[in-house]
């Protein structure tokens, strides 16, 4: 167990429709980052958030969009949903300055969209 | 942008061999690496974490190395388990520690 939760576990929306995954993570963290992976695929980095500010995005539409609060818990909200979105979307905390920045990984959420 | 290819992309090996798992990176500048276990359907496990002054890691049977100069990393896994099939992936960061994946290893050990 890495200490990281990610909610919900599974979820079924439409295309078209509006989705929010949550994460919470590892105490002390300051940094969470979020990944999609698609079957059979390495996940891809979507964005990263430290210390409540966006800190890096990878090649993904403005659609996706983020969060992280003060507790550093986060959220990855995607709107306008497409059937490629339909993936397993994973995020992973780390303590950024620690100098061994290793990042720990939630179970991931995963999301179809039909 | 860094590319990370692993190799190979499926391996089988009979229960008890020592095997070893490739990966390499387009982009020399990294600052560490990586190496986690994926289980079907779940999330990632870190293995090993390689920071670039160092070659190597070692965590029980596993022992990871590093190669900044030519861009590749091996993780090696002796006296191999059937416990130990799942995917193997490498992750190179950028300076923003954000990572960049490969697309896995999926080890199979045949008891």
């Amino acid at each position: 167990e890495t200490g990281v939760t990610q909610s919900p576990t599974h979820l079924i929306k439409t295309r078209g429709q509006q989705v929010t995954l949550r994460c919470s993570s590892q105490s002390g963290h300051n940094t969470v980052s979020w990944y999609q992976q698609a079957l059979g695929q390495g996940p891809q980095f979507i964005f990263q958030y430290y210390r409540e500010e966006e800190n890096g995005r990878g090649n993904f539409p403005p659609r996706f969009s983020g969060l992280q609060f003060p507790n550093y818990s986060s959220e990855l909200n995607v709107n306008a949903l497409e059937l490629d979105d339909s993936a397993l979307y994973l995020c992973a905390s780390s303590l950024v300055g620690s100098g061994a920045e290793t990042q720990y990984f939630g179970p991931g959420t995963r999301l179809l969209v039909l | 942008k860094q590319e990370v290819t692993q190799i190979p992309a499926a391996l089988s090996v009979p229960e008890g061999e020592n095997l070893v798992l490739n990966c390499s990176f387009t982009d020399s500048a990294i600052y560490n690496l990586q190496w986690f276990r994926q289980d079907p359907g779940k999330g990632l496990t870190s293995l090993l974490l390689i920071q670039s002054s160092q070659r190597e890691q070692t965590s029980g049977r596993l022992n990871a190395s590093l190669d900044k100069s030519s861009g590749r990393s091996t993780l090696y896994i002796a006296a191999s388990q059937p416990g130990d099939s799942a995917t193997y992936l490498c992750a190179a960061p950028n300076t923003g520690n954000q990572f960049y994946f490969g697309t896995g290893t999926s080890l199979t050990v045949i008891p």
